[in-house]
C-alpha cells in the first residue's frame, strides 16, 4: 500500500515570509497528525485530526501556524509569518484509529529551513 | 501528564556488540510504550510496541524491550549489532486515549566496524 506523502521535502524561506506542507495520509487513515522535529529533540505534536475535525491543536502556535484537512483525506499545514525557531523537520503522521496502541505510519518529512 | 526520557542521546557499539537504549517513563494511567527508528532522511518506523500482557516484546530486525513497571523502564536491546542498525531510536509513550503519542528526545546509535 502507498505510505504517507509529503511535500515539498525541502523548503528554504526568509523569516516573515510564509509556507505551506501538504499530506496525504494513508488510504482509509481517519487520523491525521503534524508533528514538528527540531534538529536534536523528539518529534512535537502539532495538531491531530480525527476524519476533518480537530481532537488537539494545544501545542499549535495559533498566531502563525494554521492547518486544515477539509475532506477529512490530505492536510495542510501553513506557517505565516515564520520566525528562525520554526527552522525544523514537520512530519505527517496517519492512523487507523485514535483508539490505544493504533500505530503512527510516518511520512518522510517536509524539512524547512528559515533564514 | 506522560513523558518519557531517553537516557543518553548517542551511544556508541562495535558491530557484534550488545545494544541497550534506555528509556523511563512517567504515566498515570497504564502506559502503552513504543519504540519508534528514524533513519537519515526518512520517517519514524515502527521498531515494537507494548500494549498489554507479555512484557516482553520483540520487534523487527533483531530488536526487544522489555516493559518493567516497577522500574517504569521499557530498554531497547540486541544481542548483536549491525552496521545496519546505525540510527536515530525514540521511545514514545501514548497519552490519554485518543491522543497523540508523546516522544523521547531519541538516541543516535552508532556502530563501528
Amino acid at each position: 500500500e502507498a505510505g504517507v506523502a509529503q511535500s515539498p521535502r525541502y523548503k528554504i524561506i526568509e523569516k516573515r515570509q510564509s509556507v505551506a506542507f501538504w499530506c496525504n495520509p494513508i488510504s482509509g487513515h481517519a487520523t491525521l497528525y503534524w508533528y514538528q522535529q527540531i534538529l536534536g529533540q523528539g518529534p512535537k505534536l502539532l495538531i491531530q485530526f480525527q476524519n476533518n475535525g480537530v481532537v488537539d491543536d494545544s501545542q499549535l502556535p495559533k498566531d502563525r501556524f494554521s492547518a486544515e484537512r477539509l475532506k477529512g483525506v490530505d492536510s495542510t499545514l501553513k506557517i505565516q509569518p515564520a520566525k528562525l525557531e520554526d527552522s525544523a523537520v514537520y512530519l505527517c503522521a496517519s492512523s487507523f484509529t485514535t483508539h490505544k496502541s493504533g500505530e503512527l505510519f510516518f511520512g518522510e518529512g517536509s524539512r524547512l529551513t528559515v533564514l | 501528564a506522560q513523558s518519557v526520557t531517553q537516557l543518553g542521546s548517542h551511544v556508541s557499539v562495535s558491530e557484534g556488540a550488545l545494544v541497550l537504549l534506555r528509556c523511563n517513563y512517567s504515566s498515570s494511567v497504564p502506559p502503552y510504550l513504543f519504540w519508534y527508528v528514524q533513519y537519515p532522511n526518512q520517517g519514524l518506523q515502527l521498531l515494537l510496541k507494548y500494549t498489554t500482557g507479555a512484557t516482553l516484546v520483540k520487534g523487527i530486525n533483531g530488536f526487544e524491550a522489555e516493559f518493567k513497571k516497577s522500574e517504569t523502564s521499557f530498554h531497547l536491546t540486541k544481542p548483536s549489532a549491525h552496521m545496519s542498525d546505525a540510527a536515530e531510536y525514540f521511545c514514545a509513550v501514548e497519552g490519554q486515549a485518543g491522543t497523540a503519542l508523546i516522544f523521547g528526545k531519541g538516541t543516535t546509535l552508532s556502530v563501528s566496524s
